[in-house]
Order: C-alpha cells, then structure tokens, then sequence
C-alpha cells in the first residue's frame, strides 16, 4: 500500500512569491493534516481536514496561507506571498476516522521550502 | 493538554538495547501516549502507542509506569538506521479526531 505522497519534495523560491504544496493521502484516509516544521524543532499542526471540511484551522496564518481539499481526497497548501520566516518543512498526515475514533496519523516526507 | 518531557540526546551501541525515557507527569486517563521518530530528511515515522497496557510490536516495546506518569520506549537490539529523533507525544482528544503535540524529541545516536 502506497504511503502519504508530497510534491515536490524540495522548492526554493524568492520572497513575495506564491507557492503550492500538494499532498496525496493514504488510501480510504478520510483526516488529512499539513503540519509545519521549522529547523530543529517538532512538526505543529495548521489544518486538519475531515473529509472535504476543515475542523481546525486556528494554527493557520490566514493572511497568507490557504488550503482545499475539494474531493475529500487530495490537497493543496499555498502560501502567497511567501516571507522569508515560512522557510521550513511543509508535513502532510493522513488518518483513518471510523464511528468516532481516528486512527493513527501516517505522515508523507514533506516538502522543504526555502525562500530567499 | 499533557505535556512530555524528554532528553535532548543519548546513544547506545550498535546491538544493545536502546531506552529512551519520556515523562507525562500530567497524562489524564483517557490520554494514550504515542512515539514517532524521525529520521533525517524525512516525515515522522509512527512507532508504537498505549494507554496503559505495555506493548510491543516488530518495531519496539513501550513500557508504561503504573501510575501513567512516565514511559521507555525500547528499541531491543539498536541498529546505525535507527539513528534519529524520537518523539514522545500525549494524543489529545477533541472532535472525534487529534491533534499531535510535538515537542524536541530525543536525539538518539546509534554508534558502530
């Protein structure tokens, strides 16, 4: 069975542009997390999706980061425009909810971002 | 939310035990505690989880304090690829689903 899929796996990109992240979840995963991780530090959480609704978004800096998951499958995080603080590794998580009780969390191997 | 206290570092010898220690003096009774690691360059890896039970599985054993207050997490014959950053976490419930708190890690360093 395939794991959690992230691409692309690395992006450099200069200041005040846009970028996109995109994420594949395990198969019949209906929770997907993007989690954000900074250098040297744990990964935090800054959306988690059931299904197409997202069910916490509180950790996610509106002002310049979304995320959609149309179908309930795939998603997307975009940053625009991008600052020089939101260099880190962009994390993708997917989880199985049955009758009220979630799974464990399988993550992808991220996307790292640098912007210059 | 419970959180977990742990060694910024250790290392072992390659084919010995490996113990790493995790305290979640504030655990509540329905709190599991859960361990990732986290090779470099890659996403977290689950490895085990438990409420109170010790368990064990082909990855590791997860030792559980009877009171809840602490954990050891024992990777029983260490190999060079289990060098990386493992992470002790208290799942918190809210919505039917959870959120991962994670802190620092330990830096477990597996020597030849």
């Amino acid at each position: 069975e395939a794991g959690v899929v992230q691409s692309p796996r690395y992006k450099i990109i200069e200041k005040k542009q846009p970028v996109a992240f995109w994420c594949n979840p395990i198969s019949g995963h209906n929770t997907l997390y993007w989690y954000r991780q900074n250098l040297g530090q744990g990964p935090e959480l800054l959306i988690r999706y059931e299904n197409e609704e997202a069910v916490d978004d509180s950790q996610l800096p509106k002002d310049r980061f979304s995320a959609e998951r149309l179908k309930g499958v795939d998603s997307t995080l975009k940053i625009q425009p991008a600052e020089l603080g939101d260099s880190a590794v962009y994390l993708c998580a997917s989880s199985r909810q049955d009758r009220g009780k979630t799974d464990t969390q399988y993550f992808g191997p991220g996307t790292r971002l640098t912007v210059l | 939310d419970a959180k977990t206290t742990q060694p910024p570092s250790m290392d072992c010898a390659e084919g010995r035990a490996a113990n790493l220690p995790c305290n979640h003096s504030t655990i509540s009774g329905n709190e599991y505690v859960y361990w990732y690691r986290q090779i470099h360059s890659q996403g977290p890896q689950y490895i085990i989880h438990g409420l109170k039970n010790n368990e064990t599985n082909e990855m590791a054993s997860l030792i559980i304090t009877e009171d809840r207050k602490s954990s050891t997490l024992i990777l029983p014959h260490a190999t060079l690829r289990d060098t990386a950053v493992y992470y002790c976490i208290v799942r918190v419930l809210g919505d039917s689903s959870y959120k991962l708190i994670f802190g620092s890690g330990t830096r477990l360093l597996v020597r030849p």
